[in-house]
Order: structure tokens, then C-alpha cells, then sequence
């Protein structure tokens, strides 16, 4: 079982829709995770930390489910710019293990 | 400002050339990262350093060396043992908060390499 799996999409929406994406991790000690944004031909961003108690940043929701292993990311009224690939990390609990990278997902939002 | 400094942009070589990427930031941050990412692929870890003189391969170590000689850098070498180092090369820090794991990493903007 890969580290962290992602569905690799792509995902097309319309304008103003509402797209959810889940990521599973196999490391039952990860203790960090993180959604980031890869523009094309850009290095990754943060987008935001997942929280075990779930976190909201305006219309993006975080959530994190510990005895499944999985962690979802919700977005609300998509816009054109949120189009990007969306990177699930993880990161285990002893800090000397570096963050783990999923393959990412594809949004295209279209108009 | 603050953060991670990627050069050069963009590097052509030469088959059996070694060629060195540089890595610079003024975050303070304790640990940094090496990733290559091929078209339509994942982050794949190649060397990290979470202190001054000390480094650990990643999953695809081979081909390429690394040194940590100030806690500011952290430059790698592609090596001419790189059988295919055509590829986008990112490098991030971090902090370490030791007993909760690591937090979350930040980028520098990246170097295409391309071997001609």
C-alpha cells in the first residue's frame, strides 16, 4: 500500500459547484497533515493544516478521520482559480520523517 | 522577505556533466528538503538535512549529492551517475517541533533541469 493515495482525477466541475476530495494514508502514526495547491509549472503551496477536530478556511473545509485513516478536502462555490492539483501530505510523528507527498488530484473548474 | 530562494530557474546540461542547484533561506527553519517531480507525478523525496552536517537519502538518493554546511543552504548536485535527471527539482524547509512531527514545509519556486 502506497504511503498516501490520492485519486488522481481529473476532477471537472462547474462554476459554483461544490468538490470534495479524499486522501488515505497508511502510517497509523502520522501525526501531521496538510492539504497544499500546485499550480502548473509551479512549486507547491500550503493550502491548509487538517486538524483532527476538522478546520475552515472561508470555503475550503479540512477534515481528518484518525481510525480511517483518511483525510478529505471540501470546497465550496468553486471558483476558475481554484483549478490546480491538490496535494494530500502527511507527516509522521517523530519528525524525522519528512512529509510525504501524494500523486495529487486535478481540478479544472470550468466556466 | 523571508523565504526560500531557488537557482537557477532554468539549467541546461550536458550529458556527463555534474551540475549543482542552489537552495537558500532566511526562515531560520532547521530542516530542509530535496524533491524531484517528473510531468504528471508526485514529490519524490531525494535528500533531506534536519541539522548542520547531516543529511539522510530519500527514496531515490542515487546519482545525486548534497551537503549542509550552513544552516541557510543546502545545494544539491546532480551527478552524471543520474541516469535520467531531466526533471523539476523543488526545494523546501521546515522547522521541527519535536514530539508532535514535523509542520508544514515551504517552497522554493523550483529548477527545470534539462539534459541536452
Amino acid at each position: 500500500r502506497k504511503e498516501v493515495e490520492q485519486d488522481p482525477g481529473p476532477f471537472n466541475v462547474p462554476e459554483g459547484a461544490t468538490v470534495a476530495f479524499n486522501c488515505t494514508y497508511s502510517n497509523s502514526a502520522s501525526q501531521s497533515f496538510f492539504w497544499y495547491r500546485q499550480d502548473c509549472r509551479k512549486e507547491p503551496k500550503l493550502l491548509m493544516s487538517v486538524y483532527s477536530s476538522g478546520n475552515e478556511d472561508g470555503r475550503f473545509t479540512a477534515q481528518l478521520n484518525r481510525a480511517s485513516q483518511y483525510i478529505s478536502l471540501l470546497i465550496r462555490d468553486s471558483k476558475l482559480s481554484d483549478s490546480a492539483t491538490y496535494l494530500c501530505v502527511v507527516n509522521a510523528l517523530s519528525g524525522n520523517t519528512p512529509l510525504v507527498f501524494g500523486k495529487g488530484t486535478r481540478l479544472s473548474v470550468i466556466a | 522577505d523571508g523565504g526560500i530562494t531557488q537557482s537557477p530557474k532554468y539549467l541546461f546540461r550536458k550529458e556527463g556533466q555534474n551540475v549543482t542547484l542552489s537552495c537558500e533561506q532566511n526562515l531560520n527553519h532547521d530542516a530542509m528538503y530535496w524533491y524531484r517531480q517528473d510531468p504528471g507525478q508526485g514529490l519524490r523525496l531525494i535528500y533531506y538535512s534536519q541539522i548542520v552536517n547531516d543529511f539522510q537519502k530519500g527514496d531515490i538518493a542515487e546519482g545525486y549529492s548534497v551537503s549542509r554546511e550552513k544552516k541557510e543552504s543546502f545545494p544539491l548536485t546532480v551527478t552524471s551517475a543520474q541516469k535520467n535527471p531531466t526533471a523539476f527539482y523543488l526545494c523546501a524547509s521546515s522547522i521541527i517541533r519535536g514530539g508532535t512531527g514535523g509542520t508544514e514545509a515551504f517552497f522554493g519556486q523550483g529548477t527545470r533541469l534539462t539534459v541536452v
